[in-house]
């Protein structure tokens, strides 16, 4: 079973920020936070990972509590294209299999 | 370009009929993936292949089989799909101890 909580749907506006949150409560030591998105007839897509520093890349930010028992990704314009389910899943690095949960559904609006 | 790819992207069988999808790879990635993602539901793992070491998770039906012929190339056969196999499979890779797995567009299958 996933091991993490979200919100089932956000909306946001075209060129705002988004920031869609997770509850991870029971997440071990040694696991790691990671979101993957997953366009309409498409494939999941990794965005990003972290443990417990804040991570940047060209998609996304990830902000993790300092607890790790929650965790924000922050899609800092957000566009049409950035439409999707994302997923936030928590995992021990390496070769797990990832166990995906319900996921967000953002609509980014005009 | 590096890829994964999934062939066919659509398939459409009886019920009954034996359905075998395919999945290849540009990667050279040693862990491959099966996962079934039903309508509006998570994609769910079926299978998986670290090198030529099959794993198979508790609940995958017997129904589904799969073959690692080589590291570029697997396969996911059902034997006799049912009108609740209909989903989308979906392939992924990634290589040992790396963070990022890798999907492919899927195959969506329709079970007639």
């Amino acid at each position: 079973d996933a091991k993490t909580t979200q919100p089932p749907s956000m909306d946001c506006a075209e060129g705002r920020a988004a920031n869609l949150p997770c509850n991870h409560s029971t997440i071990s030591g040694n696991e790691y936070v990671y979101w993957y998105r997953q366009i309409h007839s498409q494939g999941p897509q990794y965005i990003i990972h972290g443990l417990k520093n804040n991570e940047t890349n060209e998609m996304a930010s990830l902000i993790i509590t300092e607890d790790r028992k929650s965790s924000t990704l922050i899609l800092p314009h957000a566009t049409l294209r950035d439409t999707a389910v994302y997923y936030c899943i928590v995992r021990v690095k390496g070769n797990t299999p990832l166990v995906f949960g319900k996921g967000t559904r953002l609509s980014v609006i005009a | 370009d590096a890829m994964v790819i999934q062939n066919p992207r659509y398939q459409v069988t009886q019920f009954g009929k034996p359905v075998t999808l395919s999945c290849s790879q540009t990667l050279n990635h040693n862990v491959m993936y099966w996962y079934q993602q039903k309508s509006s539901q998570a994609p769910k793992l079926l299978f998986h292949y670290y090198d030529k070491d099959f794993n198979n998770e508790a609940d995958t039906p017997d129904n589904f089989q799969s073959r690692r012929p080589n590291t570029s190339f697997c396969f996911l056969d059902i034997r006799s799909p049912g009108l609740g196999d209909a989903a989308m499979y979906l392939c992924a890779t990634s290589r040992i101890n790396y963070n990022e797995q890798f999907f492919g567009p899927g195959t969506r299958l329709t079970v007639l």
